[in-house]
């Protein structure tokens, strides 16, 4: 398997943009978290979905942030509008079941930078 | 409930050992580390059960106190290529982790 996949792996954005950050997970994976990362926070959850559906969205800062996952194959983080606080490295991950006994398997992660 | 590790930094001779701590003050289900190099994803390094044995593989090792809500990661006779931020990822008993501060290990040779 190719592992989980994301795109893009950089994005440069002026201030008040939409920006869509995407995420294949690895096939037959029932679960998808989606991270930020900064230097100041640390890794942080956002959001996970299992079998498709939002489980716990309560890491997802604001409302100008979005999560999709129209099917097992594809999720979506969106932010509209963008602000310079939101630069950060973003990652998705997937495990194949629960997290208690199940590892999670990182993306690339996409390198935000709002200016 | 983010957990605290101890070191935050450690600079070690290839050769040297090293201990990473990992405390929670919520009790915990599972714990999970993780390593990340520079510009790279974090990349599973083991799982540690409530319940289970101490794990390892290779001079990389680990174990967990429940009653002290605790881990710690052994890294023996150390190589350049352990060089990176180890990632704690403790679990409460829901479907999530929460990561600790990390700590950032550097090798010489």
């Amino acid at each position: 398997d190719a592992g989980v996949i994301q795109s893009p792996r950089h994005e440069v954005t002026e201030m008040g943009q939409e920006v869509t950050l995407r995420c294949k997970p690895i096939s037959g994976h029932d679960y998808l978290f989606w991270y930020r990362q900064t230097m100041m926070r640390g890794l942080e959850l956002l959001i996970y979905f299992n079998n498709n559906v939002p489980i716990d969205d309560s890491g997802m800062p604001e409302d100008r942030f979005s999560a999709k996952m129209p099917n097992a194959s594809f999720s979506t983080l969106k932010i509209q509008p963008s602000e310079p606080r939101d630069s950060a490295v973003y990652f998705c991950a997937s495990s194949e079941s629960g997290t208690i006994q199940y590892e999670q398997y990182f993306g690339p992660g996409t390198r935000l930078t709002v200016t | 409930q983010q957990p605290v590790q101890s070191p935050q930094a450690v600079i070690l001779r290839e050769g040297e050992d090293a201990v990473i701590n990992c405390s929670s003050s919520k009790a915990l289900y599972s714990v999970h580390w993780y390593r990340q190099k520079h510009g790279e994803a974090p990349v599973f390094l083991m799982i540690l059960l409530k319940g289970g044995e101490q794990k390892g593989h290779d001079k990389i090792s680990a174990s967990f106190n429940e009653k002290k809500q605790q881990s710690s990661l052994y890294l023996t006779a150390s190589q350049l290529s352990y060089s990176g931020t180890y990632f704690c990822g403790v679990n409460f008993g829901n479907e999530k982790l929460t990561f600790g501060t990390g700590t950032r290990l550097t090798i010489i040779p």
